[in-house]
């Protein structure tokens, strides 16, 4: 089945940009989702469809998705957004999602 | 607002099997597909199987085949999750999401989750 591909570890300063990468075979031509997932709670979906946001999401979450590299950016980090980012795509090869492995979001 | 709250935590000796629930309020159940997701301890997101309740139609990953059941009462606008044999590293939190309506595969409301624990 598809391998999407993840950093397991992301740091930031506050205030900074962070870029979380996820890696697949011609990737994008897929419709890629991203979601935060806090400590101890269930993952909330951040971005979706590539690069759209939904509603009560912050304009600092952004994505894109070219080649075999899709990106979530999230500008002026702040503590809360610390947290695991995992990325997802439909494998139509076994008609269900997929996700990646996940990256943490540090914020120094 | 589409909302889902699954059942508590359960514990459950090998071999064994576990229910979790899932029940839907504030949205249009009967065609909504529900999915789960499974997340082991310090793991990724694994897709376990989905169900639309109305007519009902599931399909499970193939690496479940056999010992996963997904069924829906439209009555009580509640999925269930049934797994069976149960191993140890079937210990996991058990999330059921809703697929997106715009039919792009995202999931975009989330139960709180279901812890279960497998001791051998």
């Amino acid at each position: 089945s598809y391998v999407l591909t993840q950093p397991p570890s992301v740091s930031v300063a506050p205030g900074q940009t962070a870029t979380i990468t996820c890696g697949g075979d011609n990737i994008g031509i897929k419709t890629l989702h991203w979601y935060q997932q806090r400590p101890g709670q269930a993952p909330v979906l951040v971005v979706y469809d590539d690069s759209l946001r939904p509603s009560g999401i912050p304009e600092r979450f952004s994505g894109s998705n070219s080649g075999n590299t899709a990106t979530l950016t999230i500008s002026r980090v702040e503590a809360g957004d610390e947290a695991d980012y995992s990325c997802q795509v439909w494998d139509s090869s076994t008609d269900h999602p997929v996700f990646g492995g996940g990256t943490k979001l540090t914020v120094l | 607002q589409v909302q889902l709250v699954q059942s508590g935590a359960e514990v459950r000796k090998a071999g064994s099997s576990v229910t979790v629930s899932c029940k839907a309020s504030g949205g249009s159940f009967s065609w909504d597909t529900i999915s789960w997701v499974r997340q082991a301890p310090g793991q990724g997101l694994e897709w376990l199987g989905r169900i639309i309740p109305a007519p009902a139609r599931a399909h499970h990953a193939h690496s479940f085949q056999g010992r996963i059941t997904v069924t829906a009462d439209t009555s009580t606008s509640t999925t269930y999750m049934h797994l069976s044999s149960l191993r140890s590293d079937d210990t996991a939190t058990y999330f059921c999401a809703r697929d997106a309506p715009t039919r792009t595969g995202s999931l975009d409301v989330w139960g709180n989750g279901t812890t279960v624990t497998v001791s051998s």
